[in-house]
């Protein structure tokens, strides 16, 4: 079946540098990729999404940023900061899949003071 | 973003009975809403897709018989473990979906089966 493939699993970053996290996906086809944010017995809250449409998307400090050729996609996060301490789950919508969207494995990732 | 609320936020049960879970769209209308387990350190897993005013489509593995989804109107959607075991115990998370491709998330219940 379709998956999205995430890497790397735990990330540990010093305030103030960046982080990028990738995901790659199987369906050529798939038009779009969101990012989920998840902190500590909370629902997943969306902070960036693009479409195939488009190469890449910045939001402040965060980006995202797709290679429709090379099935992948990555969020680069700048200037990272405490809060910004969560994991963090790419996911993608397959064609066919009625909407439904399938989620990466997931990356820890904390920034250390 | 829109918002998606879950009652309860946390739930203990006896083996055996069965706990109901509500989720709500507040400001947009869902007419798609997913509901999907998750297990500590691991991603989320996909339980059902209910669309609102038609019978649950259940993913592969799922017991539609145990895992109850009704979703009434364009705000509700509801997941009710029937005869929950302690395996039951997990934390359950809905989303809501309405237009284009986003989809927005509850704040999830923990589940516990003792």
């Amino acid at each position: 079946g379709e998956n999205v493939e995430q890497h790397p699993s735990t990330l540990s970053v010093q305030e103030g540098d960046s982080a990028v996290i990738k995901c790659t996906y199987s369906d050529s086809a798939s038009n779009y990729f969101p990012w989920y944010k998840q902190e500590l017995g909370k629902g997943p809250q969306l902070i960036i999404d693009i479409r195939s449409n488009v190469g890449e998307k910045k939001d402040q400090r965060i980006a995202v940023t797709l290679n429709k050729t090379a099935k992948h996609f990555s969020l680069h996060i700048t200037e990272t900061q405490p809060e910004d301490s969560a994991v963090y789950f790419c996911a993608a919508i397959f064609t066919g899949g009625g909407n439904k969207l399938t989620f990466g494995t997931g990356t820890q990732l904390k920034v250390e003071l | 973003g829109a918002v998606v609320s879950q009652h309860p936020s946390w739930v203990i049960c006896k083996s055996g009975t069965s706990v109901k879970i509500e989720c709500r769209s507040l400001d947009f209308q869902a007419t798609t809403m997913f509901w999907y387990r998750q297990f500590p350190k691991q991603s989320l897993m996909l339980m059902a897709t209910s669309n609102e005013g038609s019978k649950a489509t259940y993913e592969q593995g799922v017991e539609k018989d145990k895992f109850l989804i009704n979703h009434a109107s364009l705000t509700l959607s509801t997941l009710t473990v029937t005869s929950a075991h302690p395996e039951d115990s997990s934390f359950y998370i809905c989303s809501g979906h309405s237009a284009d491709y986003e989809q927005y998330f509850g704040p999830g219940t923990r589940l516990t089966v003792t």
